[in-house]
């Protein structure tokens, strides 16, 4: 069964730290991986799309990685802001007709100032 | 250019009741796919249109039915409204059915007392 789990499920970090979310999957096989920032009761917003080859990505002060060997992913997130406070998903693509999306259950950040 | 748009944006049921959820993908997608949210969870899919045709079903029982449009609108019906039916309601839309590029809509959240 195709799965994507996310740790930790929530944390708090003070304004200008950095932090750094983990995703670990068993989708397969593998097309790609992506990470969105969802606000409370709002879509989510892509902030990288990887792809098998690729084990970095940037996004401003979002950095994706990819380890396709070991199925993880993490995100870190550089001096943060408090508009960083969000949900923070991974969601995984299997490489089968219609590319369906597996979604972890995201972790929660909060940013105090 | 308009991104995904989801309507209406909050919307009170009661139990038994018929609600029916609208998107419009972004000018040129294809392919709609419906995702339920329930708070503090990632989100679940539901169906996958492309080309007016169904291609993918969640597990999802038999009350929760769409449809997609010529112009590739697409609809969401739920039908006997349940209490466990609040949540999040997210349409996403790529151009091909297995493209990279899903762009989420801002979601309609829909109450169920």
């Amino acid at each position: 069964k195709n799965q994507v789990e996310q740790s930790p499920q929530s944390l708090i970090i003070l304004e200008g730290k950095n932090c750094t979310l983990q995703c670990n999957y068993t989708v397969s096989p593998f097309s790609n991986l992506r990470w969105y920032k969802q606000d409370t009761g709002r879509g989510p917003v892509s902030l990288t799309i990887m792809t098998f080859s690729e084990n970095t990505k940037s996004n401003g002060r979002y950095t994706a990685t990819l380890d396709a060997d070991t199925k993880q992913s993490s995100l870190h997130i550089t001096a943060s802001q408090l508009s960083d406070s969000a949900s923070y998903i991974c969601v995984v693509s299997a490489r089968t007709a219609g590319n369906k999306l597996t979604f972890g259950g995201g972790t929660r950040v909060l940013v105090k100032p | 250019d308009a991104g995904v748009t989801q309507s209406p944006t909050h919307l009170i049921k009661t139990r038994g009741q018929h609600v029916t959820l609208r998107c419009s993908p972004i000018s040129g997608h294809k392919s709609v796919s419906w995702y339920q949210q329930v708070l503090g969870q990632g989100p679940q899919f539901i169906f996958q249109y492309y080309e007016k045709e169904e291609r993918g079903r969640g597990n999802f029982p038999d009350r929760f039915s769409a449809r997609q449009f010529p112009n590739y609108s697409s609809e969401l019906n739920v039908n006997a409204l349940l209490l466990g039916d609040s949540a999040l309601y997210l349409c996403a839309s790529s151009f091909g059915q297995g493209a990279l590029g899903y762009t989420f809509g801002s979601g309609t959240r829909l109450t169920v007392v």
